[in-house]
């Protein structure tokens, strides 16, 4: 199995900090990663997707980057809106599909 | 818009079969990898295995399942009913989750439309 492995697990930050989370392959999956988002008691939803690709409908200040084995989920500038949980997930291998454990974003 | 609903008992004894329906609506039914994915309480999300429906009778209802749950876990299509469904053998508490079903595109498997989720407790 590939695993994946995110950092920080959490992270505080205010209204308006550029935010990163990173997602780690344990092995390469070229550009095979997505980024989705979730709030409490809702489904993921997808934001990027191919490593750095937007997906139709959100906002141009989340960005995705990588490759090989190192990836990155950037927010430009928070929102109140985006404060949740966020997931990568690579789409390399396909037995099985992996996600990262998770990255809570908190309210500091 | 694309909308799925996850149907089924919200609870289950041990030892039993868990057995889920996801209905889709909306949108086209092929060529599509149809999903399920869970999320024990408080923890991080499972693909469980999907089942792809290409829209040809010749080529559709090949699965891939995650070998961790492969000898538990049969996924069915029904195009008739723009269904799709999932059964879990032999299940433990450590079963207990939220289940979604999801879809994913044919050119790469992201889940670009979820369910809303159902939570499934397995318990006596």
């Amino acid at each position: 199995d590939i695993q994946m492995t995110q950092s920080p697990s959490t992270l505080s930050a205010s209204v308006g900090d550029r935010v990163t989370i990173t997602c780690r392959a344990s092995q390469s999956i070229i550009t095979w990663l997505a980024w989705y988002q979730q709030k409490p008691g809702k489904a993921p939803k997808l934001l990027i997707y191919k490593a750095s690709s937007l997906e139709s409908g959100v906002p141009s200040r989340f960005s995705g980057s990588g490759s090989g084995t190192e990836f990155t989920l950037t927010i430009s500038s928070l929102q109140p809106d985006d404060f949740a949980t966020y997931y990568c997930q690579q789409y390399n291998s396909l037995s099985p599909l992996t996600f990262g454990g998770g990255t809570k974003v908190e309210i500091k | 818009q694309v909308q799925l609903q996850e149907s089924g008992p919200g609870l289950v004894k041990p030892s039993e079969t868990l057995s889920l329906t996801c209905s889709v609506s909306g949108g086209s039914f092929s060529p599509y990898y149809w999903s399920w994915i869970r999320q024990p309480p408080g923890k991080g999300l499972e693909w469980i295995g999907y089942i792809y429906n290409s829209g040809s009778i010749y080529s559709s209802g090949n699965t891939n399942y995650n070998p961790s749950l492969k000898s538990r876990v049969t996924i069915s299509l029904d195009t008739s009913t723009n269904q799709f469904s999932l059964r879990l053998s032999s299940v433990t508490a450590a079963d207990t989750a939220v289940y979604y079903c999801a879809r994913a595109l044919a050119l790469g498997v992201t889940f670009d439309f979820w369910g809303r989720g159902t939570l499934v407790t397995i318990s006596s």
